[in-house]
């Protein structure tokens, strides 16, 4: 069965690097998603992307945040200076746009120091 | 903005019902989903249901949506251990397949031998 891969499973960063977070996407996927959860939060939406642009991002995805599909099958979240607050479980999902489902990886802990 | 409530906790012993409940404040929201976290895994859903629906059920899960109140409730019939997980309730507005998803706190089901 298809699933949506992402790398690193734990990244650990200094305050104030720059990290990429990577997700594979199911290959036949046309909409790509990226949501976070602090620890004891709510699972949070970051940004959509269709198209190769983005269709539609939350107040916390500031100008620290972007994403990029550098090739046809790997989706990636940038994040430009850390903070530590930052510091989340982060979620890629993708699907096809004609089903009800997002199928989500199992995402990239990010621990800020 | 989109709001969705869900209590934290919920203990059963084996064998019985499980009721996780869920509450959601945009009358716009056309899907309704439950989605089940294992430990260090990603988000799976479960089911989900229309807003024009009232129930919906599928094998040992009932779902039911009551839309004047905007509650949602998930009924797992004959709980089994393997059904302890974060249990999450998330909505969106248009489809699920492009649209972004709000998701409620989780609600943790331990379920007791």
């Amino acid at each position: 069965e298809p699933e949506v891969t992402q790398t690193p499973s734990h990244q650990v960063t200094q305050m104030g690097q720059e990290v990429i977070l990577r997700c594979v996407p199911i290959s036949n996927h046309l909409y790509f998603y990226w949501y976070r959860q602090i620890l004891g939060q709510k699972v949070e939406f970051l940004v959509s992307f269709y198209n190769n642009e983005i269709s539609e991002k939350s107040e916390i995805f500031d100008d620290q945040f972007s994403v990029e599909r550098p090739d046809g099958s790997n989706f990636t979240l940038k994040i430009r200076s850390t903070k530590l607050e930052d510091s989340a479980m982060y979620f890629c999902a993708s699907s096809d746009g004609t089903e009800y489902e997002q199928y989500f990886g199992p995402g990239t802990r990010l621990t800020v120091t | 903005g989109e709001d969705v409530e869900q209590s934290l906790f919920l203990s059963v012993r084996e064998g019985d019902s499980s009721v996780i409940n869920c509450t959601y404040t945009d009358s716009s929201s056309t899907y309704l989903y439950w989605y089940k976290q294992e430990p260090g895994a990603g988000l799976q859903l479960l089911t989900y249901i229309f807003s024009n629906m009232d129930m919906k059920q599928d094998q040992r899960l009932t779902v039911l949506l009551n839309k004047k109140d905007k509650h949602l409730s998930l009924r797992i019939a004959d709980t089994q251990t393997g059904d302890s997980a974060i249990y999450f309730c998330a909505e969106s507005g248009v489809t699920g397949g492009g649209n972004k998803l709000t998701f409620g706190t989780g609600t943790q089901l331990k379920v007791e031998l």
